[in-house]
C-alpha cells in the first residue's frame, strides 16, 4: 500500500531535549516536506526536499533540522525543542514537485514541555 | 508562488451542493489548482487537480474560468461526514524549489 509513515504518533519531551521524528515513503517520491499545523494559523511548510542531498528551508525553519540521506527518508531533527515548538506536524511526499498530488502522514503530536 | 484567498467558514446543510471558491490572482502559466480535505488531526487528503476549465471525479467538481484567476470546488449533495476543512493551493506542477503554503483553508461545516 502506498503510505507515508510517520513516527512516533505522540510525543511528549522536556525543552532541551533532542528529538528526530521519522517520515519515510514507500513511492519512490522525489518531493518530501514537513509541515506544522497551528491553531488557526493553518498549515506551514518547515523545510522540503527535492531529492537526496537536496533540501531547502520553508516558511518556519528556524529551530528544526532535516536531511535527506536517502530517498525514502526525511526526518525532522529538533536539536533543541522549546515549548513554542509544541504542534501538529505532518510529513508529505509527491512525485515530482510542489504542484503534484501530496501524499501526508497520519501526523506527530508533539509536546514540549 | 501564487498566494490564495479563501472564505474562512462556509456552512451547508445534507443534501445540498456547496461551491467554494478560491481566488488565485497571481497564478502563473505553469501553475496547476489542488484542493484538499482535512479532518482533525489527520493529514490533509487529495480531492482534485486542474489546469482550465472543468475537471470531475468521483467526490468533488472543479471549475476554472478561462483568466484562471479563481478556482471553484464544487461538491454535490453533501453528508455530515463532509465537514472538514479546504484548502485551495497553487503551484507549479514540476517545481519543486519553492515553499508551498497552505492558508488557514475554508471550514465547511455540514448540519443535518
Amino acid at each position: 500500500e502506498a503510505q507515508v509513515t510517520q513516527n512516533p504518533r505522540y510525543l511528549i519531551t522536556v525543552t532541551g531535549k533532542k528529538l528526530t521524528v521519522t517520515c519515510s515513503q514507500n513511492m519512490n517520491h522525489e518531493y518530501m516536506s514537513w509541515y506544522r499545523q497551528d491553531p488557526g494559523l493553518g498549515l506551514r511548510q518547515i523545510y522540503y526536499s527535492m531529492n537526496v542531498e537536496v533540501t531547502d528551508k520553508g516558511d518556519v525553519p528556524e529551530g528544526y533540522k532535516v536531511s535527506r540521506k536517502e530517498k525514502r527518508n526525511f526526518p525532522l531533527i529538533l536539536e533543541s525543542p522549546s515549548p513554542n515548538q509544541t504542534s501538529l506536524y505532518f510529513c508529505a511526499s509527491s512525485l515530482s514537485g510542489i504542484g503534484e498530488k501530496l501524499f501526508f502522514g497520519s501526523g506527530t503530536q508533539l509536546s514540549v514541555l | 508562488l501564487a498566494k490564495t484567498t479563501q472564505p474562512i467558514s462556509m456552512d451547508s446543510y445534507e443534501g445540498q451542493e456547496v461551491n467554494i471558491t478560491c481566488s488565485h490572482n497571481n497564478i502563473a502559466t505553469n501553475d496547476y489548482i489542488t484542493w484538499y480535505q482535512q479532518f482533525p488531526s489527520q493529514g490533509p487528503r487529495f480531492i482534485i487537480q486542474g489546469y482550465k476549465t472543468k475537471v470531475t471525479n468521483e467526490v468533488a467538481s472543479l471549475f476554472i474560468p478561462a483568466d484562471r484567476k479563481s478556482s471553484t470546488l464544487s461538491l454535490p449533495r453533501v453528508s455530515l461526514s463532509d465537514t472538514a476543512v479546504y484548502y485551495c493551493l497553487v503551484g507549479d506542477m514540476y517545481s519543486g524549489y519553492s515553499t508551498l503554503t497552505f492558508g488557514k483553508g475554508t471550514m465547511l461545516l455540514v448540519s443535518p
